[in-house]
């Protein structure tokens, strides 16, 4: 069966720190990964989704910026974080197909001080 | 681009009773699909039913079901017999492709 792992669950980082989440998807090949964010109390925001090694699709600009090295691994980074940074972070995956709903791994908390 | 509303920020029902979660969404599309998910106190995203376009049959899982109407663009959700776990965030989303769209949510509760 799939499974999909997310880490850290909590992090406490300063402004202007560097940041790393990753995301790794076991028991599927090719999946289509997503990042959201979820801000306390809101809805889901799309931040970057990849349907293959290396193409990354952004939907906001900001200082955030993703990475596929592998097929299975989905990375979210950050140079140097910033306050409005904080929030829910939830990596998802799904296969290419319509019907796929999204598998969610079990998200960070961060929190920037 | 599409968008997801739903128009209940808050609901709450008496334990055992039934509740309705409204969701309209704006799309050309004629192929799609639409799901809920429910997110609880432990922030953790689960499915709770899904519906493709082309089916005029609605939905149902156990004691949830939508009633899908594609002409109106509208796809609510009937939690019947509600129960204590059922209290949580329940999201609408729309997919035709790959972004899935979400609506802002409706925060559910349940009084016993």
């Amino acid at each position: 069966s799939q499974t999909i792992h997310q880490w850290p669950a909590t992090l406490v980082q300063p402004v202007g720190s560097p940041l790393s989440l990753e995301c790794t998807v076991e028991g599927t090949s090719n999946p289509n990964l997503y990042w959201y964010r979820q801000a306390a109390g809101r809805g889901l925001q799309l931040l970057f989704y990849s349907v293959g090694i290396g193409q990354i699709s952004s939907e906001v600009p900001q200082n955030l910026s993703a990475s596929r090295p592998q097929d299975r691994q989905f990375i979210l980074s950050s140079k140097k974080l910033l306050l409005s940074d904080s929030g829910f972070y939830l990596c998802a995956w799904r296969t290419g197909q319509l019907n796929s709903p999204l598998h969610f791994g079990n998200g960070t908390r961060l929190t920037v001080t | 681009a599409q968008t997801v509303t739903q128009s209940q920020p808050e609901m709450s029902v008496q334990e055992a009773e039934t509740v309705t979660l409204s969701c309209t969404y704006d799309t050309s599309e004629s192929d799609y699909y639409l799901f809920w998910y429910k997110q609880p106190p432990s922030r953790q995203m689960i499915l709770v039913i899904r519906q493709e376009a082309y089916k005029q049959q609605n939905a149902t899982e156990n004691r949830f079901s939508v009633n899908f109407q594609k002409a109106a663009k509208s796809f609510s959700l009937k939690i019947s017999d509600s129960q204590l776990g059922d209290a949580a965030m329940y999201f609408c989303v729309y997919n035709a492709g790959n972004m899935l769209t979400f609506g802002g949510g409706t925060r559910l509760m349940v009084k016993p």
